[in-house]
């Protein structure tokens, strides 16, 4: 049965901390991960990943992705309030249009 | 990316009755999608839109509870029909704008059932 498992389900920080959010998977027919942030309703596309080994990077956020293993981490270095959010992981698989969801890790910041 | 607009925002129905939520993207695009969000879970694939043509529904859902219409490549409506509470849920629109392109979504709606 394909799965997308995220870890852990929920994080509290201080602003300033360092995060490391983990997305396991098993799935067929492996095409990409993606990362999401959920603020209120609506997932905010972060990264794509397809390939092994190559960091993703924007701001403070960074990704990479392990096919070999099958995982990927989501960084984000001194972090903000404004980075509280639901943090989702998605994977895409050749010949399916659906895009199979994680549960999300929960981040909460605080001042 | 394409700009998404989905309404309503949000509403509270009364249980055997329907509500329509509408997505419009500013840009045609190639595909489009219906996803809920029960409360406290993530995201599940409900449908995908076909333009012109019936939707194609996953395990679970059928198309006389969530009907779908989609005439044309900028626009789809999902209907809830006969609603009971366990359809309370976040119910979200999203887009692909190229085959192997990233998923973008709308703002979502909330939807509370009483």
């Amino acid at each position: 049965e394909d799965k997308v498992v995220q870890s852990p389900l929920s994080l509290v920080v201080h602003e300033g901390d360092t995060v490391t959010l983990n997305c396991s998977y098993e799935v067929t027919n492996f095409r990409s991960l993606l990362w999401y942030k959920q603020e209120k309703k609506a997932p905010t596309f972060l990264f794509m990943l397809t390939s092994s080994g190559i960091e993703k990077k924007s701001g403070r956020l960074s990704s990479i992705l392990d096919k070999k293993e099958l995982f990927s981490i989501l960084n984000i270095t001194a972090t903000q309030t404004g980075d509280s959010a639901v943090y989702l992981c998605a994977v895409d698989q050749t010949g399916a249009n659906n895009l199979f969801f994680g549960t999300g890790t929960r981040l909460t910041v605080i001042p | 990316s394409a700009v998404i607009s989905q309404k309503p925002s949000r509403d509270i129905c009364q249980r055997g009755t329907s509500l329509t939520i509408q997505c419009q993207v500013d840009s045609q695009v190639t595909m489009m999608f219906w996803y809920r969000q029960q409360p406290g879970q993530s995201l599940t694939l409900i449908a995908t839109a076909n333009q012109g043509s019936e939707a194609t529904y996953e395990s679970g859902f059928v198309i006389d509870k969530f009907p779908i219409s989609r005439p044309n490549l900028t626009f789809s409506t999902l209907t809830v029909s006969n609603m009971s509470p366990e359809d309370s849920s976040i119910y979200l629109c999203s887009v692909a704008t190229a085959i192997n392109s990233p998923l973008h979504f709308g703002n979502g709606t909330r939807l509370t059932v009483t």
